[in-house]
């Protein structure tokens, strides 16, 4: 079974660009989450979503940053204008009841901004 | 205010020894707990999960956790290192809420393995 799914690995950008992060989530979860890793903080929930509708974005850490889930099967995590702060790690990741409630998580996409 | 706690940054351990990593939590219900091993460059791979039961916990590639609650630790344990292990650990709570929750998740314990 394919796991979670993002998109691009990897990305280097200028400061003041758009950034936009791609999940596909395991199909069937209906839970979908997005971390951010950073040396300095660790992982850090951003936002999560139960059926495509955002439960707790407290973590999001402004307004430049911003999260939508359309449908079950894709999510995006958009940074517009990026900052060198932004510079991260953003893991995607999705759970279900019928995955007992266990969280797996993508490979991240490894964000940096000049 | 629910917390998990990895109260070591870095172990090193040799091939073959023994190695636990200590995972302390804060919660005020029966905890949900986790242990995920992430190799540089890699995403998060769960190795083991404690929801209820049977207090010690198999987990894969030969990791075992035990859960105790006098203790409020859910410490990682394997009896013979291998050098593949050498990566970094992070305990996590389930702060389940509601339906379905987030992650909390410890520091991470970083693991160099000397052959």
């Amino acid at each position: 079974d394919a796991g979670v799914i993002q998109s691009p690995r990897h990305e280097v950008t200028e400061m003041g660009q758009e950034v936009t992060l791609r999940c596909k989530p395991i199909s069937g979860h209906n839970s979908l989450f997005w971390y951010r890793q950073t040396m300095m903080r660790g992982l850090e929930l951003l936002i999560y979503f139960n059926n495509n509708v955002p439960i707790d974005d407290s973590g999001m850490p402004e307004d430049r940053f911003s999260a939508k889930m359309p449908n079950a099967s894709f999510s995006t995590l958009k940074i517009q204008p990026s900052e060198p702060r932004d510079s991260a790690v953003y893991f995607c990741a999705s759970s279900s009841r019928g995955s007992g409630n266990t969280i797996y998580f993508g490979e991240g996409s490894w964000l940096t901004v000049v | 205010a629910q917390s998990v706690t990895q109260p070591d940054i870095h172990i090193t351990v040799s091939e073959g020894a023994s190695l636990e990593l200590r995972c302390n939590y804060s919660y005020g219900a029966t905890p949900y707990l986790f242990w995920y091993v992430q190799s540089p460059g890699q995403g998060l791979q769960l190795l083991l999960k404690y929801f209820s039961g049977d207090t010690l916990v198999q987990g894969i590639k030969g990791f075992e956790a035990e859960f105790k609650r006098s203790q409020s630790s859910f410490n990682l344990r394997k009896p013979s290192v291998h050098w593949s292990d050498a990566a970094e650990y992070f305990c996590a709570l389930g702060n389940y809420g509601g339906s379905q929750g987030n992650l909390i998740f410890g520091k991470g314990t970083k693991l160099s393995v000397k052959p």
